[in-house]
């Protein structure tokens, strides 16, 4: 069975602070780790990461998949209000187009 | 362009009442999917459609049914609800090699009193 487990489950910080989101995933046959951001309703995409794209990078935002260690980070530079949100995590195996997600972090950004 | 349409948005159902919650996309995607979400849990997989015709079990299917009805369409039922159905019920679509993963609708809120 596939198995994702996000860290922390929960964090606070300042605006301006840099976080560090860790996902670790056990998965056969990996496809890719995908990464949501879900404020009030639906999760948003933010990254997908594959065999073939290992880093990605969108403004603040940048995540790191580790193909070793089996896990991934999602970073956030200057950190501001609106980056509060629950941060998904998931992975798609490649034996099927379903994703399992993790719990989630929830990180709140405070002024 | 709407994406992906969930109805309702929110219901209150006693225990033992029945309902089905629609979902529909417009993005010509082959897969389809039903989520539950609760508090700590993350999302957690219901049953998902890989293409028109088929539907297979995710990780918590007990209580629930589905329908696809068409390349569109994709339904969840509860027969006879429970209290431990409260949930935020995601419905979601996808194209296999997509670089975006999943497209979520809005959810559905659904309380089980």
């Amino acid at each position: 069975e596939d198995k994702v487990v996000q860290s922390p489950l929960s964090l606070v910080v300042h605006e301006g602070d840099t976080v560090t989101l860790n996902c670790s995933y056990e998965v056969t046959n990996f496809r890719s780790l995908l990464w949501y951001k879900q404020e009030k309703k639906a999760p948003t995409f933010l990254f997908m990461l594959t065999s073939s794209g290992i880093e990605k990078k969108s403004g603040r935002l940048s995540s790191i998949l580790d193909k070793k260690e089996l896990s991934s980070i999602l970073n956030i530079t200057a950190t501001q209000t609106g980056d509060s949100a629950i941060y998904l995590c998931a992975v798609e195996p490649g034996t099927a187009s379903k994703l399992t997600f993790g719990t989630g972090t929830r990180l709140q950004v405070t002024l | 362009n709407a994406g992906v349409t969930q109805t309702p948005k929110f219901q209150v159902l006693k225990t033992g009442q029945s309902m089905t919650l629609q979902c529909a996309q417009d993005m010509n995607h082959n897969s389809m999917y039903w989520y539950r979400q609760d508090p700590g849990m993350g999302l957690r997989l219901i049953y998902y459609s890989a293409s028109e015709g088929t539907t297979d079990k995710g990780e918590v299917p007990n209580g629930y049914n589905v329908s696809r009805l068409n390349k569109r369409e994709f339904s969840l039922r509860l027969e006879s609800a429970a209290p431990s159905q409260t949930s935020v019920y995601f419905c979601a679509s996808s194209e296999a090699g997509s670089p975006r993963g999943y497209t979520f609708g809005s959810g559905t809120r659904l309380t089980v009193v």
